[in-house]
């Protein structure tokens, strides 16, 4: 079956400006989480969902980010204000959940931010 | 807190040599351990996991053996090709459906 799909791949905005980034996980998958790989930090966990559970945010890097999940499916990544130090590969991971420990990632979106 | 510690790379090795990419972690309880590979260009791959100490993981030539007393998950491969080039990243999982914690990543170069 398809795989968890990512938009847009790349994404260049200007500073101070707001961007949506989404995820289609895996079907069937409960658990959805967003990571970001930058060069200086390398792979950073940001939010973690599991079916109907309030969100895990512990790795949201300031309240310019949030994420919503839709009907247990699609997730949009949002980040106000984007500043320079945003600039990275967003990732975002599916898995079963409970039960399983193995996370399918997609392609990641490149945000760069001008 | 947990945390995973890999070799700094880059590790450049002839076709065919032997590889080792070191990976230490520290963890409370047992974790899962994993080996995630970047090819260039693309997304992050499972390239195999551990899921309880003394169990061995492989795929496609790759080895990695869970050791508790050594807290190690080393990755090793015994002949490597061109197309093994890549970024590995190992990781941990403290329990099901939590968040992975990666180390910084290792690049490995091959040539021919």
């Amino acid at each position: 079956g398809a795989g968890v799909s990512q938009s847009p791949s790349n994404k260049v905005t200007e500073k101070g400006k707001d961007v949506e980034l989404r995820c289609d996980p895996i079907s069937g998958h409960t658990a959805l989480y967003w990571y970001r790989q930058s060069l200086g930090q390398g792979l950073e966990f940001l939010i973690y969902f599991q079916g109907n559970s309030a969100p895990d945010k512990s790795g949201l890097p300031s309240d310019r980010f949030s994420a919503e999940r839709t009907g247990g499916s699609v997730s949009t990544l949002t980040i106000q204000r984007t500043q320079q130090e945003d600039s990275a590969v967003y990732l975002c991971a599916s898995s079963y959940g409970t039960g399983t420990y193995e996370q399918y990632f997609g392609p990641g979106t490149r945000l760069t931010v001008t | 807190g947990n945390s995973v510690t890999q070799m700094e790379g880059p590790v450049t090795l002839s076709e065919e040599a032997f590889l080792t990419i070191n990976c230490t972690y520290t963890a409370t309880g047992y974790p899962s351990l994993f080996w995630y590979v970047q090819y260039p260009g693309e997304g992050l791959q499972l390239l195999l996991k551990a899921t309880k100490a003394d169990d061995k993981g492989s795929n496609k030539g790759f080895e990695a053996t869970y050791r508790k007393e050594t807290t190690s998950f080393h990755l090793e491969k015994g002949s490597v090709q061109v197309s093994d080039s890549a970024v590995y990243f190992c990781a941990l999982s403290s329990q099901a459906g939590t968040a992975l914690i990666f180390g910084k990543g290792t690049t490995l170069s091959v040539s021919s």
